[in-house]
């Protein structure tokens, strides 16, 4: 079985200000990837990255990075410079493959993210 | 625009009744994951159904059913509705292979009254 624990319901940042949000998971799948997505006010899923367990780097897509910590098991989603835009709610997320990685993603309860002005 | 559409966008029904719920996949992909969003459960992967036959199950009730048509499209059907059916339901559809992301719908809000 999987499972992702997303330890901040809220949190509230001044614009520009960069942003951690956490994300711990565990499985017992040796091979696995980990994701994020913005859930925004209106509703719909919005991918933002992707990390592999077996990349050897960190997985970076223009402002957001995420922070991979193998051994810790975390996957932490930072936004550099953080816009009012970015106020939503994140998810982390993961999937195993053994057997083909057939399976649905399983999310972490999310964190809401409000940009203070 | 992640390029997978959903209909209708907001259904309001009974409890007892039958509804279904359908999307379209992005252009290519052979892959489709119904998921539902519901303020107690969170987000629950329902099914997953690649070029029509069903690859996975998750938390899907005995209630529910899907099927995949030969052009691709997926529908999600739920009867015997109850309050608690009340939630987001969302499609999303993959690349083929593995590692590829999975691109969501618009989703679905049903409200059962």
């Amino acid at each position: 079985a999987q499972k992702i624990t997303q330890t901040q319901p809220g949190m509230f940042v001044q614009e520009k200000e960069a942003v951690t949000l956490d994300c711990t998971y565990d499985t017992s799948d040796p091979s696995y990837g980990l994701f994020w997505y913005k859930q925004p006010s209106s509703g719909e899923m919005i991918f933002l990255i992707y990390q592999g367990s077996y990349d050897q780097q960190n997985a970076t897509e223009g402002r957001y990075s995420l922070n991979f910590q193998k051994a810790r098991k975390s996957a932490n989603l930072v936004i550099s410079a953080s816009q009012l835009g970015d106020s939503a709610m994140y998810f982390c997320a993961m999937r195993g493959y053994s057997g083909g990685g057939a399976d649905g993603l399983t999310f972490g309860k999310g964190t809401h993210l409000i940009i203070q002005p | 625009d992640s390029g997978v559409t959903q209909t209708p966008k907001h259904l309001i029904t009974a409890t007892g009744q039958r509804v279904t719920l359908r999307c379209s996949p992005r252009s290519g992909d052979l892959s489709v994951y119904w998921y539902q969003q519901s303020l107690d459960q969170g987000l629950q992967f329902l099914i997953h159904y690649y070029n029509g036959e069903e690859r996975a199950k998750g938390n899907i009730l005995e209630r529910f059913s899907a099927q995949q048509f030969p052009d691709l499209h997926s529908e999600l059907n739920l009867s015997s509705l109850e309050l608690g059916d009340s939630a987001l339901y969302f499609c999303a559809s993959k690349a083929q292979g593995a590692y590829n992301e999975q691109f969501f719908g618009p989703g679905t809000r049903l409200t059962v009254l």
